[in-house]
């Protein structure tokens, strides 16, 4: 099945500094992908929607300079959280789709294992 | 706009009880639905989906779900509970109508299904 390969699994920095968090479709290409972050005991919030060789479509109210996303090739997206802080701290989790081409796509969403990033 | 309702945050039952874990939807048209499972520190999981035909939707690990239109749900169900079936669910819409494969997911805020010996 498509697998989704999300690094680092956890990661814990410092106030100010940043964080690049990488998102890999092993086994199939992805133009699309997804970057969610999730609150604990909540619901996933989608950010933004990475589109390869363009630029990211962001969510209302989520931080294009703060949350730099890049989509450079088909098989990876990376999403960097620049100077971050503590309110950064969140479990942050890709995904993507296998793109049948077909009209109304319906396949589902393979996601990665998450990445947990902790700012102290 | 889309939305999705879990309404319970908890459901707990003992293994080998059926389980029923609700869901209900908000959509302008035909919606496509999903139902994701959750495991501690993961990401999510795909269980199965509802797209059109059948109402009854059979997925991964004996889970099966129940479209019902005019109730406006998508209950996921399994017989015979397992311990092991302890996880966070999440329930998903899309509608189909949005333009190519960049349409958006909206996710419930999940059910903690506890099962217990």
């Amino acid at each position: 099945g498509a697998v989704v390969s999300q690094h680092p699994s956890r990661v814990i920095c410092k106030s100010g500094t940043s964080v690049k968090i990488e998102c890999r479709s092993l086994d199939f290409q992805a133009t699309t992908m997804f970057w969610y972050r999730q609150f604990p005991k909540q619901s996933l919030m989608l950010m933004a929607t990475s589109n390869e060789g363009s630029k990211a479509t962001y969510e209302q109210g989520v931080e294009k300079d703060k949350f730099l996303i890049n989509h450079a090739s088909l098989t990876l997206s990376t999403l960097t959280v620049t100077s971050a802080h503590p309110e950064d701290s969140s479990f942050y989790i890709c995904s993507a789709r296998v793109q049948t081409g077909a009209p109304l796509d319906n396949s589902p969403l393979h996601f990665g294992n998450g990445t947990r990033l902790t700012v102290t | 706009a889309q939305s999705v309702a879990q309404p319970e945050d908890q459901v707990n039952v003992a293994e080998g009880n059926p389980l029923t874990v609700k869901c209900t939807y908000s959509v302008s048209g035909n919606p496509y639905l999903f139902w994701y499972v959750q495991y501690p520190n993961r990401g999510l999981q795909f269980l199965l989906k509802y797209i059109t035909g059948d109402n009854l939707v059979k997925g991964s690990y004996g889970f099966e779900a129940e479209f019902n239109k005019s109730q406006t749900s998508f209950h996921l169900k399994k017989p015979s509970a397992l311990v092991s079936d302890s996880a966070l669910y999440f329930c998903a819409v899309r509608d189909p109508w949005r333009a190519g494969t960049a349409s958006k997911l909206t996710f419930g805020t999940g059910t903690r299904l506890q099962v217990t010996l």
